[in-house]
C-alpha cells in the first residue's frame, strides 16, 4: 500500500543531543514537508522540499536541519540547538502539482526531551 | 502573508445533528485553495474538502460541505449527521496558487466532541 512512514513513533532525547526523524513515502511525490505541533498551537512549518536536493526554510526551521538525497526520503534532524524540541512532528508530501493536490501525513512522532 | 483563523472554543455537538466549524483566512492572492484535515486522537491528519478560490460552487464530500463565502474571506466546514467517530481536532488550511511556493498554512484548530 502507498503511503508515508514515520519513524520511530515515539523518541526520547537528552538534552544536548542531536537525534533524526525519519519519513519515507512511496507515493512518488516531489514535494515534501515537515510539520510540528505543540498543544493550542496547529500545525507549524519546519522545512519542505519540492524537488531533490533542494529545500527551503518553513517558519520555524532554527534549531533543525533537513536533507533530500531521494525523492522517497525526507530526515528531520533536531538539533541541540532547538531549545524546545518536545513537540508531535509530522512529516506530509504531495504530488506537486494544481493547488487542489492534498497533502498526505505520516502518524507522526512524539519527541520528548528528558 | 497568509493566515489561517480559527477561534471557536471546544464545539460540542449532538450525535446526529450538524455541526458548523469556523474558519476565516486572510490573503492578498487572487488564486488560492482550501482546505480542511481532520485529526483524531491517534494523530494521522486526514484530508476531508476542498475548496478552489475560483470554484462557484461550495465543495462537498458525503456529509462534508463548504460554506464558502469569498467576501467575508471565510470558509467554515459543515458537517451533516454527526457520528461519534467525528470527534477529533478539525483544522482548515491554505495554499497559495503559486507554482513556486506551495506552502500550506494551517490555524489552530478546532476540538469537536459529539455527544451520544
Amino acid at each position: 500500500d502507498g503511503g508515508i512512514t514515520q519513524s520511530p513513533k515515539y523518541l526520547f532525547r537528552k538534552e544536548g543531543q542531536n537525534v533524526t526523524l525519519s519519513c519515507e513515502q512511496n507515493l512518488n511525490h516531489d514535494a515534501m514537508y515537515w510539520y510540528r505541533q505543540d498543544p493550542g498551537q496547529g500545525l507549524r512549518l519546519i522545512y519542505y522540499s519540492q524537488i531533490v536536493n533542494d529545500f527551503q526554510k518553513g517558519d520555524i526551521a532554527e534549531g533543525y536541519s533537513v536533507s533530500r538525497e531521494k525523492k522517497e526520503s525526507f530526515p528531520l534532524t533536531v538539533t541541540s540547538a532547538q531549545k524546545n524540541p518536545t513537540a508531535f512532528y509530522l512529516c506530509a508530501s504531495r504530488y506537486r502539482g494544481p493547488v487542489n493536490t492534498e497533502a498526505f501525513f505520516g502518524q507522526g512522532t512524539r519527541l520528548t526531551v528528558v | 502573508a497568509q493566515k489561517i483563523t480559527q477561534t471557536q472554543p471546544g464545539m460540542f455537538v449532538q450525535e446526529k445533528e450538524a455541526v458548523t466549524l469556523d474558519c476565516t483566512y486572510d490573503t492578498s492572492d487572487p488564486s488560492y485553495g482550501l482546505f480542511w484535515y481532520k485529526q483524531p486522537s491517534s494523530g494521522e491528519m486526514i484530508f476531508l474538502i476542498y475548496q478552489g478560490s475560483y470554484d462557484q460552487q461550495n465543495a462537498t464530500e458525503g456529509r462534508y460541505s463548504l460554506n464558502f463565502q469569498k467576501a467575508r474571506k471565510s470558509a467554515n466546514l459543515v458537517i451533516s449527521a454527526s457520528q461519534l467517530g467525528d470527534s477529533a481536532m478539525y483544522f482548515c488550511a491554505m495554499r497559495r496558487d503559486t507554482g513556486a511556493n506551495s506552502k500550506l498554512t494551517f490555524g489552530k484548530g478546532i476540538t469537536l466532541s459529539v455527544r451520544p
